[in-house]
């Protein structure tokens, strides 16, 4: 199965400002995911991240407040733009691999945000 | 909607017990499950994978069922170990694409 790392794995923000989480998979891969799990939640996918597209977002995201990037088939990073407290959650990245016909997803480790 | 649900949330049991994590999901019409274990600080970690023609998977001491009929899946656990102590997250992934929909979780805690 793919490796996946995450970066940065936590840090502390002041609100109104940016940050950029990247995601490196050991192999190459056509299909990213950025999840969202917010204190005491479940995952909540954000977007889906194609290589040589645009993402695709899930009802409730936007690309302004989610930039995300996709320059080869190894790397994303995913923005979180202006941020306020409500967006202290842990931000995780995946992807999908074909084993014996089914798509098993394999996870970064997660980047852990507080925004003050 | 497909929405997913996990009891207990929380569990609390003795060293050497077998145990069973309950999950169900609304829309029948999936492709497979996965269960997953998270632990602090280490994401996600996928356990066992049931394709939607299944009906059971197992690895070591977990064993994993499916009736997609009921919308059910049951993760039982032999002989509980204290590192067997985290949260137990099953997913489903449901129409075209990879997308899966998250239950809440099990949070477990094998105690000596």
């Amino acid at each position: 199965s793919a490796v996946i790392s995450q970066k940065p794995s936590r840090d502390i923000c002041q609100r109104g400002t940016s940050l950029t989480i990247q995601c490196q998979v050991d192999s190459q891969v056509t299909m990213m995911f950025w999840y969202r799990q917010q204190p005491g939640q479940s995952l909540t996918l954000i977007a889906t991240a194609n290589q040589g597209s645009e993402a695709t977002y899930e009802s409730g995201f936007v690309i302004d407040k989610f930039p995300i990037s996709r320059p080869n088939l190894t790397f994303s990073t995913l923005t979180v733009s202006n941020m306020s407290p409500e967006d202290s959650s842990i931000y995780l990245c995946s992807t999908g691999l074909v084993n014996a016909g089914a798509n098993v997803l394999t996870f970064g480790a997660g980047s852990r945000l507080t925004v003050l | 909607k497909q929405e997913v649900t996990q009891i207990p949330a929380a569990l609390s049991v003795p060293e050497g017990e077998n145990l069973v994590l309950n999950c169900s999901f609304t829309d029948s019409a999936i492709y497979n499950l996965q269960w997953f274990r998270q632990d602090p600080g280490k994401g996600l970690t996928s356990l066992l994978l049931i394709q939607s023609s299944q009906r059971e998977q197992t690895s070591g001491r977990l064993n994993a069922s499916l009736d997609k009929s009921s919308g059910r899946s049951t993760l039982y656990i032999a002989a509980s170990q204290p590192g067997d102590s985290a949260t137990y997250l099953c997913a489903v992934r449901t129409g075209g694409g990879n997308k899966l929909t998250f239950g809440t979780g099990t949070q477990l805690k094998v105690e000596l």
